[in-house]
This record gives C-alpha cells, structure tokens and sequence, in this order.
C-alpha cells in the first residue's frame, strides 16, 4: 500500500526567510508526485509534479522540490517566502492507472512578519 | 474554460436528511474523483469515474453514499441518512489522460 508522511504540521517561518517542507513517501510502485497548496475555505491548488525526468522540479510562485528516489522523499523549497504564502500545503502521490491521490496529513505554513 | 466547478459551496443540514453535491468537470476530462476532506486533514478519496463508469470505491464510501456520472459529464455525490461525522469538505477534481488533477473549490457540508 502506499503512503505519504508529512512530518511537520506547522511550520513557523519568518518574512523573506528560506523554508522547507519535508514529504516522504512509501509505494511499492513508480507514482508519480505533487505539491498542492490549500488557502482557508479554498480548494486546492497545484505547485508542482514529478512525472519523469529532472528530479528538480520548479513551480509556481517561486517554490521547487527534488525528488529523491533512493531516500522516498520529495521535499518543498523555496528561497524567501511572503506573507502570502501562509497556507496549507499537502504532497500527494499519484497512482499510475487509475492516477487516484493519496494525500499526507498536510503542513501548515505560518509567515511571520 | 472555467475549471472544475462545485456546487453547492456551503451546505447546512439537520442530521438525517439526504444532501446531494454537484461537480461540473472541465470539459472533455474523462476522469472525474471524488475525496473527502476532514478538519486537519488531507483529503481522502472516495471514488472515481472514468466517463460514465465508477470504477473504484473507497471502503470510506458507506452504503449511504453514492456517487453518479450520467452521460460522462457532471457528476453527484449523494449523501442518505446524513450523520454528524459526515461533517467535511467535499472535493471534487477531474483530468485527462494525465496523473495531474485540477480541483474544483469544495462543498463544505456541515450536520447539525
């Protein structure tokens, strides 16, 4: 079975500080891997995949993350971060087949001024 | 195109009343999913849809819930017998042919 372990649930950071947003995950199978960012009452938005190819992966609003096969991990970085980007963020795989997600429990990212 | 659309946005119903959300996929993504999104949590999947054919269910998704996708376009989510633990947003996403899912803004139930 698969599984996706967001280890931090809030992460507190300051104004135009770096951040990291830790995901591993465990499959038994090739998936493929997501960043979505969640605002309060919203649905959810996509930051970036992991199909194939470069395992340095660039999104949207300046966030990256590299997948790393051998330790199952595919972690969310970017550089200086904004007030805006206080939200919610989850990492998902996807299955190939039916490409269903299976979500981590999410990390809350709390910008301080 | 307007992307993936929910409705209802909010829903308030007294426990024991039936509810049923609508989701209005992008067009011509054959895949439309179903999850369930508890407080704190990440979202759950329920089921999905490829065209007009479910073909998986969550062992989430009670006898009470049942899903449609007439014609292999919109698609429902009834909920039978609503109980407090029903209580979550319910989101829906569609895509094509691909692993990369957009989602719609969610139905918020709540039963009181």
């Amino acid at each position: 079975a698969q599984s996706v372990t967001q280890l931090d649930s809030q992460v507190p950071v300051f104004e135009e500080a770096p951040v990291e947003l830790r995901c591993n995950y465990s499959s038994s199978v090739s998936v493929y891997l997501f960043w979505y960012v969640q605002y309060p009452n919203q649905g959810l938005q996509l930051l970036l995949k992991y199909l194939s190819g470069s395992t340095l992966v660039k999104g949207i609003n300046g966030f990256e993350a590299e997948f790393n096969k051998s330790q199952t991990s595919f972690h969310l970085r970017k550089p200086s971060v904004h007030i805006s980007d206080t939200a919610e963020y989850f990492c998902a795989v996807s299955l190939s087949g039916t490409y269903k997600y299976i979500f981590g429990t999410g990390t809350r990212l709390k910008v301080l001024a | 195109d307007t992307g993936v659309s929910q409705n209802p946005r909010h829903k308030i119903t007294k426990r024991g009343q039936n509810v049923t959300f609508r989701c209005d996929p992008i067009s011509e993504h054959n895949r439309l999913y179903w999850y369930r999104q508890t407080l704190g949590q990440g979202p759950e999947f329920l089921t999905y849809f490829q065209n007009e054919a479910q073909l998986e269910k969550s062992r989430l998704l009670s006898d009470r819930f049942s899903a449609e996708r007439p014609k292999g376009s919109f698609s429902t989510l009834e909920i039978q017998r609503t109980e407090q633990g029903d209580s979550a947003m319910y989101l829906c996403a569609s895509s094509f042919r691909s692993a990369e899912a957009f989602f719609g803004q969610g139905t918020r139930l709540t039963v009181v």
